[in-house]
This record gives structure tokens, sequence and C-alpha cells, in this order.
């Protein structure tokens, strides 16, 4: 069965960072891309970040690239977010959702979802 | 950007009826390169649907995909009580990928 357990999310201050890992299960994590995709309060769904299933090619929603950094380490079967510069608009639950497929060019969607962590900036 | 358009925004119908849900692009979407994802509230999205028409894994025949360029259509036959929930269209042929902004199918 596929899990996906994000965790790291919280309270931080305008201008602050955080650190979101994705921890992920039943399935061979480094033959997968994988991505952030967030929801803010009462809104739709936000495509962030995705990695390609080797690590080596990333892409960026315009609204959080130079400031979000996606990254994997397969050793752990984790995926991370590292947010900086973090602004209000950030304010979200964020989640880690595996692609259908290794590699980010041609297209991709999402088959598991993680349930998500939130993500509060304020002051 | 491919700007995707769901309408109605809400939906109020009755269990054992049907939902026809949109999803208009705002540019000709590449190979059907469209999903569609249920929400219910304080839960992750669940994949319905891929390639415009497929189902994804253990999704009931109910669920029907159908479209192709810019026009897709979502239809949900004899509804049951566990569907009613937004619904989000994604296209995945252009980046970067997109989203519509849901459809609300709730109770009558």
């Amino acid at each position: 069965e596929v899990q996906l357990l994000e965790s790291g999310g919280g309270l931080v201050q305008p201008g602050g960072s955080l650190r979101l890992s994705c921890a992920a299960s039943g399935f061979s994590f480094k033959s997968y891309a994988m991505s952030w995709v967030r929801q803010a309060p009462g809104k739709g769904l936000e495509w962030v970040s995705a990695v390609s299933g080797s690590g080596g090619s990333t892409h960026y929603a315009d609204s959080v690239k130079g400031r979000f950094t996606i990254s994997r380490d397969s050793s752990k079967n984790t995926l991370y977010l590292q947010m900086n510069s973090l602004r209000a608009e950030d304010t979200a639950v964020y989640y880690c959702a595996k692609a259908n497929k290794w590699e980010l060019v041609g297209g991709y969607y999402f088959d598991y979802w993680g349930q998500g962590t939130l993500v509060t900036v304020s002051s | 950007e491919i700007v995707l358009t769901q309408s109605p925004g809400t939906l109020s119908l009755s269990p054992g009826g049907s939902a026809t849900l949109s999803c208009r692009a705002s540019q000709t979407i590449s190979s059907s390169y469209l999903a569609w994802y249920q929400q219910k509230p304080g839960q992750a999205p669940r994949l319905l649907i891929y390639g415009a028409s497929i189902r994804a894994t253990g999704i009931p025949d109910r669920f029907n995909g159908s479209g192709s360029g810019t026009d897709f259509t979502l239809t949900i036959n004899r509804l049951e009580p566990e569907d009613f929930a937004v619904y989000y269209c994604q296209q995945y042929g252009s980046s970067p990928l997109t989203f519509g902004q849901g459809t609300k199918v709730e109770f009558k």
C-alpha cells in the first residue's frame, strides 16, 4: 500500500523558513517523480514543485521560484521542500503527491497523495 | 499557462441522480492529458480519471470522463452519498501543470 506522510508544517513569521518532509513507502520511491501541491484555506489546488525520479530535474511554479527548493533522498525514501522568504500568501496545506512516471518531461498526473501538512505564515 | 475553467461552481443534486461537470481549457490540451480528482472535506484529493477518460484503479464505473481539445466532461451516474465532494480537473499536457477551481457537488 502506497503511503505518503508529510511533516514539518507549522506557524512561521513572514520572511522565515521552514522545511517540509514527506516519507514515502509502499512503492519504489526512486522510480517515480514526486511533487508538492498546496491548497490555501478554502481555495483550490495549486501545483508548487516537482522533482524527477533521479532528482536531477526540478520544476517550480513561478510563485515560488527562487524561494523554494525541492529535493529527495532515495536512501531515506523521503521528499523535501525547503521554503525560504515565506509570505502570507504561502499559507496553505501542502500535499506531497506521487507522479505517475519517473521523468518530468511530457507531463504527469498524481496517483497518490499524502494527507497534507499545514503551513501558516503570520506575525 | 493553460487556464482551466470549471462549471458550474456548485451542483445541487439528490442521491441516485446524475452529475455533469465541465472543464474548459484556454488552449488545446495535447494528447488529452487531463485528469480529474475528487476531494472530500479534510481529506487529500483522490485520482479518478486520467488521459481524459481512463478510470484510475478502483474507481467505480459510474464515473466517466470524456472530451478532447479544450472541452472535457466528468459524468457521475447514480450518485451515491459518498460522491458528494469537490471535483477538480488538472491538465498535464503543458507546463506549468494547472488545476481548475473546482466544482462542488452537494446534496439538494
